[in-house]
């Protein structure tokens, strides 16, 4: 078992559309828990990062985690086309150590 | 401010030659990641790198070594190149006093192997 699981989608949804997206993890040494964004052929953008359980909003991104059943998650509110990327989570241990562990990314594509 | 850089943008290889790949942090940055990303999967962890020592290292093998210099910046060395070695690499940068260590990607480095 992966210590990060994430549906690769692909995921089509309309311009305006609520996106939902989600990880399950197994390790619960894992307290810092991040979503980038990758377009295609580019490295990974750093879009929210969240401490421990609870919520975190940043414009139309809201970030979930919820450590009792080790699931996070990322809404997109009134997505646009330009939101059309692969979406990664990732997630580290509490130590300074900083090694992420990844999923292996959703594809998702907002048509006009 | 510039972000993180890396060099070359693409690089094809041959099966059994060596790669050297390079990596400059964010400004103000000390540390830095180097992670190989397969097409259609997420970034897999090599090692990071800190005052210049190797200080965690993932599954990969001998042939993967790094390097990281008086000015922060880094090396990603790969020997005995095989067709698996066909990957994008990304090199990520952070500041350890921080708490979060966030770490931001540079663009990466296209590598195919042949």
């Amino acid at each position: 078992q992966k210590e990060v699981e994430q549906d690769p989608g692909p995921l089509s949804v309309p311009e305006g559309a609520i996106v939902s997206l989600n990880c399950t993890y197994s390790n619960s040494a894992f307290q810092y828990f991040m979503w980038y964004r990758q377009y295609s052929r580019k490295g990974p953008e750093l879009l929210m990062y969240t401490y421990s359980s609870g919520n975190k909003e940043d414009g139309r991104f809201t970030a979930q985690v919820d450590k009792s059943s080790k699931y996070i998650s990322l809404f997109i509110r009134d997505s646009q086309p330009s939101d059309s990327a692969t979406y990664l989570c990732a997630m580290r241990r509490g130590s300074t150590l900083g090694r992420l562990y990844f999923g292996r990314g959703t594809q998702l594509t907002v048509w006009p | 401010d510039a972000g993180v850089t890396q060099s070359p943008t693409h690089l094809i290889k041959t099966r059994g030659q060596q790669v050297t790949l390079r990596c400059s942090p964010k400004s103000g940055h000390d540390t830095v990641s180097w992670y190989q990303q397969a097409l259609g999967q997420g970034p897999q962890f090599i090692f990071q790198y800190y005052e210049e020592e190797e200080r965690q290292r993932g599954n990969f093998p001998d042939r993967f070594s790094g390097h990281q210099f008086p000015n922060y910046s880094s090396e990603l060395n790969v020997n005995a190149l095989l067709l698996g070695d066909s990957a994008l690499y990304l090199c990520a940068s952070s500041l350890e006093i921080t708490a979060g260590n966030e770490q931001f990607f540079g663009p990466g480095t296209r590598l195919t192997v042949l």
